[in-house]
């Protein structure tokens, strides 16, 4: 079955601008969940959607939000970029719920964002 | 607040010799633990993970890893290196409940394998 699908895979945007990322989970899967690889602060926890709901949210700034369709689909958007915002972002899609099931994470292959 | 360790940044070993990747973790009540690989320009693939039972988990390519509660710790195994194993490896953690699917990962080790 096909895997976690990011897109773009590259972009590259200026100070000040948004950018919306996109991914499409494996099908079945309910939470999706953001992350941010940086090679100074490494993996980070953005949010976590499931059933169109945020279920949990890491520390960054409001300009940093998400949201989830009813497919499951889920988009990120970064409003007001910084330089400090060019990362790797990844997007991860699981079957379960979390609680006291924890189920593997698939991750999809990021998307690459320089900001200039 | 649950925290990951990975001991050594960068790691090199010989073709043939043994891999071992440190990882401590910080918790009060063990938490669920999981090993990831990344390759280059490449998102994260699941090596293993231990939830709950047998302490000494196998995964793929070979790898396993063994819980230890006393020492909190959950280092990473492999008896004979590859040149295919060259990637960067990250130790995470997930809390038992209420923290949905929700990793917090280690800073990451950079495993090399020499000829």
């Amino acid at each position: 079955k096909a895997g976690v699908t990011q897109t773009p895979r590259y972009l590259i945007k200026t100070r000040g601008q948004q950018v919306t990322l996109s991914c499409s989970p494996i099908s079945g899967h309910r939470s999706v969940s953001w992350y941010q690889q940086t090679p100074g602060q490494g993996l980070q926890f953005l949010f976590e959607y499931f059933s169109e709901t945020q279920r949990n949210k890491g520390n960054f700034p409001g300009r940093f939000s998400g949201r989830q369709f009813s497919n499951s689909r889920s988009e990120m958007n970064v409003s007001t970029l910084e330089l400090g915002d060019s990362a790797l972002y990844l997007c991860a899609s699981s079957l379960a719920g979390g609680g006291s099931v924890v189920t593997e994470a698939f991750f999809g292959q990021g998307t690459r964002l320089t900001v200039v | 607040a649950q925290s990951v360790t990975q001991l050594g940044s960068h790691v090199s070993v010989s073709e043939g010799a043994l891999v071992l990747l440190r990882c401590n973790y910080s918790s009060s009540v063990p938490p669920y633990l999981f090993w990831y690989v990344q390759y280059p320009n490449q998102g994260l693939q699941l090596l293993l993970k231990y939830t709950t039972g047998a302490t000494l988990v196998k995964g793929i390519n070979g790898f396993e890893a063994e819980f230890k509660k006393s020492e909190t710790s959950f280092h990473l195994t492999k008896p004979s290196a590859h040149m295919s194993d060259a990637a960067e490896y990250f130790c995470a953690v997930s809390p038992l409940t209420g923290g949905g699917n929700k990793l917090t990962f280690g800073t990451g080790t950079q495993l090399k394998v020499e000829l």
